[in-house]
């Protein structure tokens, strides 16, 4: 059974800190990962995707991937409270859907 | 990447009524996809709309409850039959991203049914 697993959170972070948003899956043929922000009564937003091992930087944001250990991870720094939103983990096996995982809600304090 | 409008935006429908959701993209894509999410939880995938061919539907969603159309390559619908207060939820539509790989949603409707 095609997994994504994430922490509910809510994660709550100080403002101008580093938030660490982690994603689990269970299958290995799992081949692109993708982030996305979802803003209260928003649609999700693509923020990231990364499709082989190691760090992909985006401005703030760097994911974060080792499929070895079936894992990837979003961090973001000098978090901002313009950050706070739901952040959905999607993984995608080749010529199949998206599966999303549960979403972690992150808060970020001034 | 894609832009999609959803309409409509929001909808309290009565229980036992149909809403039909449509969703424009500005560019031709080959599949559309339709999502459920429910408060406080996360997208679940209704169905895969392809033109031209019927659709695709995941387990546990059946076409008499959520037909869907495809009449072409930028637009789709979906309806919501026969409803019920536990078909309450956000409905969104996406397309993959094609160059730039990653779905693109529509806006989403919030439906609450009375």
């Amino acid at each position: 059974q095609k997994e994504v697993e994430q922490n509910s959170g809510p994660l709550s972070v100080p403002e101008g800190a580093i938030a660490s948003l982690n994603c689990t899956y269970s299958d290995r043929g799992s081949q692109s990962f993708f982030w996305y922000r979802q803003y209260s009564g928003k649609s999700p937003e693509l923020i990231m995707s990364i499709y082989s091992n190691g760090d992909q930087e985006d401005g703030r944001f760097t994911a974060q991937l080792n499929k070895a250990s079936q894992y990837v991870s979003l961090l973001i720094r000098d978090s901002q409270p313009s950050d706070s939103a739901t952040y959905l983990c999607a993984v995608r096996i080749r010529g199949q859907n998206f599966v999303f995982g549960p979403g972690t809600r992150l808060s970020v304090l001034p | 990447s894609a832009v999609i409008s959803q309409k409509p935006s929001r909808d309290i429908c009565q229980r036992g009524t149909s809403l039909t959701i449509q969703c424009q993209v500005d560019s031709q894509v080959t599949m559309m996809f339709w999502y459920r999410q429910q408060p406080g939880q996360s997208l679940t995938l209704i169905a895969t709309a392809n033109q031209g061919s019927e659709a695709t539907y995941e387990s546990g969603f059946v076409i008499d409850k959520f037909p869907i159309s495809r009449p072409n390559l930028t637009f789709s619908t979906l309806t919501v039959s026969n409803m019920s207060p536990e078909d309450s939820s956000i409905y969104l539509c996406s397309v993959d991203g094609g160059a730039n790989p990653g779905y693109t949603f529509g806006s989403g409707t919030r439906l609450t049914v009375v």
